[in-house]
């Protein structure tokens, strides 16, 4: 069974920073391209960015570009996301999800599953 | 690429026929995924390169395209399907999503 697991979301004051992590089980990991997409309280889906299986396209969303990096452990079946100078608009809960692979890696993908996850607040 | 979804929100009764639009700003062939999402869940994947079901999902569900014009169509609206939709263009980065249409029991 595909399960993502995210941790590391709390409470963090403006320009501070935090990383997230996303613990998979149940496949391959290597084998696939992961994405992180966020959700602000009441609001719609936004796509943050995404770490392809072969590892040569990381790309980002421009409100997170310089601020947010991506990265992934294959070893230990984790992905992370660091995120620095975090903004009030960063509020949001952070989900971890696995791309389908039904295309090239560097083409994004119908996200097939996803964690449950974790709630990142920036308040003073 | 930006995805504009219609209507916002809808208000429909079980056994309805209930169509959502999301048109893109511009060509994505046919990669546009759709999602349902019900409050304190991560979203479902329904449908994915704008009309192939993904396994499980109920027949009800149908999606077509129409050159930027996507539908997602269920056929007669179940309890179990009041839920936000979204769609998603898979055709490049960044993975855009639609704003959302809230589907509210009449």
């Amino acid at each position: 069974e595909v399960q993502l697991v995210e941790s590391g979301g709390g409470l963090v004051k403006p320009g501070g920073s935090l990383r997230l992590s996303c613990t998979a089980s149940g496949f391959t990991f290597r084998d696939y391209t992961m994405t992180w997409v966020r959700q602000a309280p009441g609001k719609g889906l936004e796509w943050v960015s995404s770490f392809s299986r072969s590892s040569r396209y990381i790309p980002y969303a421009d409100s997170v570009k310089g601020r947010f990096t991506i990265s992934r452990d294959n070893a230990r079946n984790l992905l992370y996301l660091q995120m620095n100078s975090l903004r009030a608009e960063d509020t949001a809960i952070y989900y971890c999800a696995r791309d389908s692979n039904l295309d090239y890696d560097s083409f994004p993908s119908p996200i097939d599953y996803w964690g449950q996850g974790t709630l990142v607040t920036v308040s003073s | 690429i930006q995805l504009t979804q219609s209507p916002s929100s809808l208000s429909a009764s079980v056994g309805d026929r209930v169509t959502i639009t999301c048109r893109a700003s511009q060509a994505i062939s046919s990669y546009l995924a759709w999602y349902q999402q019900k409050p304190g869940k991560a979203p479902k994947l329904l449908i994915y390169a704008a009309s192939t079901l993904q396994r499980g999902v109920p027949s009800r569900f149908s999606g077509s395209v129409s050159g930027t014009d996507f539908t997602l169509t269920i056929s007669s609206l179940q309890p179990d399907d009041f839920a936000t939709y979204f769609c998603q263009q898979h055709n490049s980065y960044p993975g855009t999503f639609g704003q959302g249409t809230k589907v509210e029991i009449k």
